[in-house]
């Protein structure tokens, strides 16, 4: 199974700052014939399901605001947003959909400072 | 994008069996995979089990190998989710969620989630 660990646990930033959550794979979800990372961020507010933020580790979903950004390669990705909003506070979950199980990380909870 | 509604949550005692369904509408529902996902109170997300578009594909999580069975209905744009042998860490919210990409039979992300149906397994 790939494990998927997320840093850090919380994080507490203040209002137009940038927040950056790390993700690790414990293998590669790099798929070499698709060219492709499959690797996911999700964002689940309190109370209410995940919603999908970014997919294929860059391309954001469908209505998601730009300053949601999502980088990397290989086993290791980070989701940035660049400037934070209220509406942000969430938990925020990367997942890898190369291989069955899929696998979610630990969550990160962001806050504001 | 299309929603999705659960039902079929409750209490249970342990051993005994439950079947969770999910209706989706808004989308052409035997293009997409289906998946359940599930999230104990106060923890984090965890994949259960994928049907592939077309039903012939079905994978599971080794916590639920052997006891659940996911199936769906192509016909009545529903998928469930029968679950034996039910164990007290079976206690979670239960997600229905659509696939994000067409005509997969693994490979997926999650893009749409319905709010889930309480399944509690207690004496």
């Amino acid at each position: 199974d790939i494990v998927m660990t997320q840093s850090p646990h919380s994080l507490a930033v203040s209002l137009g700052e940038r927040a950056t959550i790390n993700c690790k794979a414990s293998q590669s979800v790099f798929y070499n014939s698709r060219n492709k990372d499959f690797l996911a961020w999700y964002q689940q507010k309190p109370g209410q399901p995940p919603k999908l933020l970014i997919y294929w580790a860059s391309t954001r979903e469908s209505g998601v605001p730009d300053r949601f950004a999502g980088s990397g390669s290989g086993t290791d990705f980070t989701l940035t947003i660049s400037s934070l909003q209220a509406e942000d506070v969430a938990t925020y979950y990367c997942q890898q959909y190369l291989n069955t199980p899929l696998t979610f990380g630990g969550g990160t909870k962001l806050e504001i400072k | 994008q299309g929603q999705v509604v659960e039902s079929g949550g409750g209490v249970v005692q342990p051993g005994r069996s439950l079947r969770l369904s999910c209706a989706a509408s808004g989308f052409t529902f035997s293009s997409y995979a289906m998946h359940w996902v599930r999230q104990a109170p106060g923890k984090g997300l965890e994949w259960l089990a994928i049907i592939s578009y077309d039903g012939g594909d079905k994978h599971y999580a080794d916590s639920v190998k052997g006891r659940f069975t996911i199936s769906r209905d192509n016909s009545k744009n529903t998928v469930s989710l029968q679950m034996n042998n039910l164990r007290p860490d079976d206690t979670a919210l239960y997600y229905c969620v659509r696939g994000a990409f067409e005509h997969t039979t693994s490979i997926d992300a999650f893009s749409v989630w319905g709010q889930g149906t309480v399944v509690a397994v207690s004496s």
